[in-house]
């Protein structure tokens, strides 16, 4: 039982470019979550999903783009990578309503 | 709109030294109170749930209390294992479904 696993955990990418951050969970849960944490402003949500085919915005969603076309998988895309996106970027996931998140190990970016 | 404020930021104990976090918030309507336990380098890892005010968990040598406007981690005798960051997160029966409020932990350092 792997629970969530992201990949890749590290990655430099350069202003402009692009990239799919990947999320797996092997739980079968509904909910799925993008979280970025920045030292000082703690775990902030990106985007989340409550079921295949069925996303919407969190907190900070510019620049980011998410699609759940299953339930295992929620992909997070960087359209057009800024310095300002350098960041760790966290995947969750949980059963339902008031239950805890599960995490993954998180992917580290650096935008040169 | 939901906040979560832990305190302290930072905590070095003694091995053996007995001590409490703080975790403070506001919702409207708990649907559920959670503590995740952060190693560096590494996603937040479920410790407890609370959902209503009185209501008490433990694990070890951590025990979670719970009351109207805070909930408490008291760690007893701890040991250089138990040095990590504890987060605190609330969701609220009127938070939409994605999201839970996340404090921006207290750091604690157990020192043999």
């Amino acid at each position: 039982n792997a629970g969530v696993t992201q990949t890749p955990k590290f990655q430099v990418l350069k202003t402009g470019q692009s990239m799919t951050l990947q999320c797996a969970q092997d739980m079968n849960h509904e909910y799925m979550s993008w979280y970025r944490q920045d030292p000082g402003m703690g775990l902030r949500l990106i985007h989340y999903s409550v079921g295949a085919g069925i996303t919407d915005q969190g907190e900070v969603p510019n620049g980011y783009n998410v699609s759940r076309s299953t339930t295992e998988d929620f992909p997070l895309r960087l359209l057009s990578a800024a310095p300002s996106q350098t960041s760790v970027y966290f995947c969750a996931s949980r059963r339902g309503e008031g239950q805890p998140q599960h995490f993954g190990d998180g992917t580290r970016l650096s935008i040169l | 709109e939901d906040q979560v404020t832990q305190s302290p930021e930072a905590l070095r104990l003694q091995e053996g030294e007995s001590s409490s976090l703080n975790c403070s918030y506001t919702v409207s309507g708990l649907r559920g109170l959670f503590w995740y336990r952060q190693d560096p380098g590494k996603g937040p890892e479920f410790l407890f749930t609370l959902y209503s005010a009185g209501e008490e968990k433990e694990k070890e040598r951590l025990k979670a209390t719970l009351t109207k406007k805070e909930s408490f981690l008291h760690i007893t005798a701890p040991k250089p294992e138990d040095s990590a960051t504890y987060l605190c997160a609330v969701r609220g029966y009127n938070t939409n479904a994605g999201k839970s409020t996340f404090g921006d932990g207290t750091t604690l350092t157990v020192k043999p």
